[in-house]
């Protein structure tokens, strides 16, 4: 079936670091792909998408090209804030289009 | 403001004690679906509905029900809770509008924490 695989964390950072978290996935057919960011206490609210190959997803300075040779999703970011200090959520819509797939998470923690 | 609500934010109770975590959307989404997340699974989904009178199962339905009566609520039932359903759990929807539910911006809930003694 559809999974999702993701690097486990916790990532430790300091401020102004690059970021960057693998995310790779296997499906049939051409799943959609998102990344979902959980701040604390929170709910999941979703960071961006790609719908097809080399699509590239992007919002708030995080980036993530859905490549489909790689069967990957990594996401990155090239100046990480304390405010990014949250768990990221990897996911691909699966085949019956009825469930997100998700990854197991990794938490970032970004410091001063 | 567009929002999933769910109630309670926190809930601890005994075994074989039936509870029911409510859910509603205001954003007139056809889709819903319930999450449970726990630590080193991810998210792994229990109930989905794809409109009103329309509920299936998800990976991991045994021991809940769902019900959607209305549009807009979609309740999770623990008809007798077990501690292996202490988790948390995440209510979402999404449009649906004759295209593929899953592939649209899901918008969740805050969360539900659950603790069953």
């Amino acid at each position: 079936g559809d999974s999702v695989t993701q690097m486990e964390g916790p990532v430790t950072l300091s401020e102004e670091a690059f970021l960057t978290i693998n995310c790779t996935y296997t499906a049939t057919g051409y799943p959609s792909l998102f990344w979902y960011v959980q701040y604390p206490g929170e709910g999941l609210q979703l960071l961006l998408k790609a719908t097809k190959a080399d699509d590239k997803g992007s919002n708030k300075g995080f980036e993530a090209t859905y490549r489909k040779e790689t069967t990957s999703f990594h996401l990155e970011k090239g100046s990480v804030q304390v405010s990014d200090s949250a768990v990221y959520f990897c996911a691909l819509s699966d085949q019956a289009g009825t469930a997100l797939i998700f990854g197991k998470g990794t938490t970032l923690s970004v410091s001063s | 403001e567009a929002q999933v609500t769910q109630n309670p934010r926190y809930l601890i109770t005994v075994t074989g004690k039936k509870l029911t975590v409510t859910c509603s959307q205001n954003m007139n989404h056809e889709y819903m679906s319930w999450y449970r997340q726990d630590p080193g699974l991810g998210l792994r989904q229990i109930y989905y509905s794809m409109n009103v009178e329309v509920t299936d199962k998800g990976d991991v339905p045994e021991g809940y029900k769902v019900s959607r009566k209305e549009k807009r609520n979609f309740p999770l039932i623990l008809e007798s809770p077990s501690p292996n359903q202490t988790s948390l759990y995440f209510c979402a929807s999404s449009l649906f509008s004759g295209q593929i539910p899953t592939k649209n911006i899901q918008y969740f809930g805050a969360g539900t924490r659950l603790s069953v003694l």
